[in-house]
């Protein structure tokens, strides 16, 4: 167990619908980041939030958006859902301030089917 | 930009015959590499990292991986394999600055173990 809790588990959306998943982090980490995982793909970096600010983001438009909360959970949040967007979007945390080379660790993921 | 490439996406062995998965990254400054095993229905599991040191890195479950700097490479390898080792294996790299942590997939390859 990583420590990492994503909710839902699965979800089914219609295309144009909008979707919020959470994540909790582990205990002791202060950093969330995001990744989506379609099928046959590696995970993609979303984006990552530390202290409640994005300081990253990969090549995803903006209607993905995310927030961070003072206690570290996060949540993802998708508007206007396309048939392309039916991933595992996996949430992973770790700690910031160690230095470089921090672990990551990833919750199990939550299947978001798009219909 | 950083990038990773894994040779072989799909990868069929009889039980104890040795393994070897190759990974190649691109990033022009130092980087921390790492692989990730998914079992089928499970989520990313941390197998090894490496970010310093000793370029011959002992993960769990008897994997081990060497960091070659010249080669840009990172491959992954176990002596001999079991039928519980079937799994999707991921090199990843993370060479993010300062806080920034974003890690970097292969497409990942695909292990089977033929009893």
């Amino acid at each position: 167990e990583t420590g990492v809790t994503q909710s839902p588990t699965h979800l089914i959306k219609t295309r144009g619908q909008q979707v919020t998943l959470r994540c909790s982090s582990q205990s002791g980490h202060n950093t969330v980041s995001w990744y989506q995982q379609a099928l046959g793909q590696g995970p993609q970096f979303i984006f990552q939030y530390y202290r409640e600010e994005e300081n990253g983001r990969g090549n995803f438009p903006p209607r993905f958006s995310g927030l961070q909360f003072p206690n570290y959970s996060s949540e993802l949040n998708v508007n206007a859902l396309e048939l392309d967007d039916s991933a595992l979007y996996l949430c992973a945390s770790s700690n910031q301030g160690q230095g470089a080379g921090n672990t990551i660790y990833f919750g199990e993921g939550s299947w978001l089917t798009v219909v | 930009a950083q990038s990773v490439s894994q040779h072989n996406h799909h990868v069929i062995l009889s039980e104890a015959a040795s393994l070897e998965l190759g990974c190649n990254y691109s990033y022009g400054g130092t980087v921390n590499l790492f692989w990730y095993v998914q079992y089928p229905g499970q989520h990313l599991q941390l197998l090894l990292k490496y970010f310093s040191g000793d370029p011959l890195v002992k993960g769990i479950k008897g994997f081990e991986a060497e960091f070659i700097k010249s080669k840009f490479s990172f491959n992954l390898r176990k002596p001999s394999v079991q039928w519980s080792d079937t799994a999707e294996y991921f090199c990843a790299v993370n060479g993010g600055s300062g806080g920034y942590q974003k890690v970097t997939f292969g497409i990942g390859t695909k292990l089977q173990v033929i009893p």
